[in-house]
């Protein structure tokens, strides 16, 4: 059971090149989230999706898109990416997140951004 | 905006000690509030979690506490261990039927290091 993957686990992008981040989830989860997490900070939901083909902004949407055709599967992109954007991105799922369930995170994405 | 915040950005206890982990939440509609444990390198972890219609709940070690009157959740985690030692976030989530069901939302963390 794999769980949550998320690919790639590391990248460096030039200021204004495009790319997309991938995360699976082999749970069955219908809520799926995409947060940053900066030094010293906590996570921040930059998008999220309760259901195949829904999704919806988190805190900090801007410059980030998202695409949830398949269950399992939920994309971040980033158009054009800026310095500002780098970080590490998190991916999780969760069956519902008000019920007693878990969310399961994958292990992270270290992005930089030059 | 509404947000989770913690009191403490670090706490340094001893082995074997109690620690306990404070959290301060503003959404009044919040419902559904967990725990996560994350070390260094890896993503979060869920530890524990507990609904607004409970004040108290237990696990291995761990308990929750949340007080509804006064917005407070609390992670107290007994026998405290050098394996404990990690970036402790609390997060929240909206009840259903608002607009931002689904929504979970995570606090700033509190750095819990535990010496030998």
């Amino acid at each position: 059971n794999a769980g949550v993957t998320q690919t790639p686990k590391f990248r460096v992008l030039k200021t204004g090149q495009s790319m997309t981040l991938l995360c699976a989830q082999d749970m069955n989860h219908e809520y799926m989230y995409w947060y940053r997490q900066d030094p010293g900070m906590g996570l921040r939901l930059i998008h999220y999706s309760v259901g195949e083909g829904t999704t919806a902004k988190g805190e900090v949407p801007d410059g980030y898109n998202v695409s949830r055709l398949k269950k399992q599967n939920f994309l971040l992109g980033l158009e054009s990416a800026a310095p500002s954007q780098t970080s590490v991105y998190f991916c999780a799922s969760s069956y519902r997140p008000d019920g007693n369930t878990e969310a399961f995170f994958g292990q992270g994405t270290r992005l930089t951004v030059v | 905006g509404e947000s989770v915040g913690l009191h403490l950005p670090t706490l340094s206890v001893q082995e074997g000690d109690n620690s306990i982990i404070n959290c301060a939440y503003s959404n009044s509609a919040s419902d559904y509030f967990i725990w996560y444990k994350q070390e260094s390198g890896k993503g979060p972890q869920f530890i524990i979690d507990i609904r607004s219609n409970m004040d108290k709940r237990q696990g291995q070690r761990v308990t929750v506490l949340l007080n509804k009157t006064v917005k407070h959740l609390s992670l107290q985690i007994a026998a405290t261990q050098p394996g404990d030692s990690a970036v402790y976030f609390c997060a929240e989530s909206p009840s259903a039927g608002g607009t931002s069901y689904g929504k979970l939302t995570f606090g700033q963390g509190t750095i819990l290091t535990v010496h030998p």
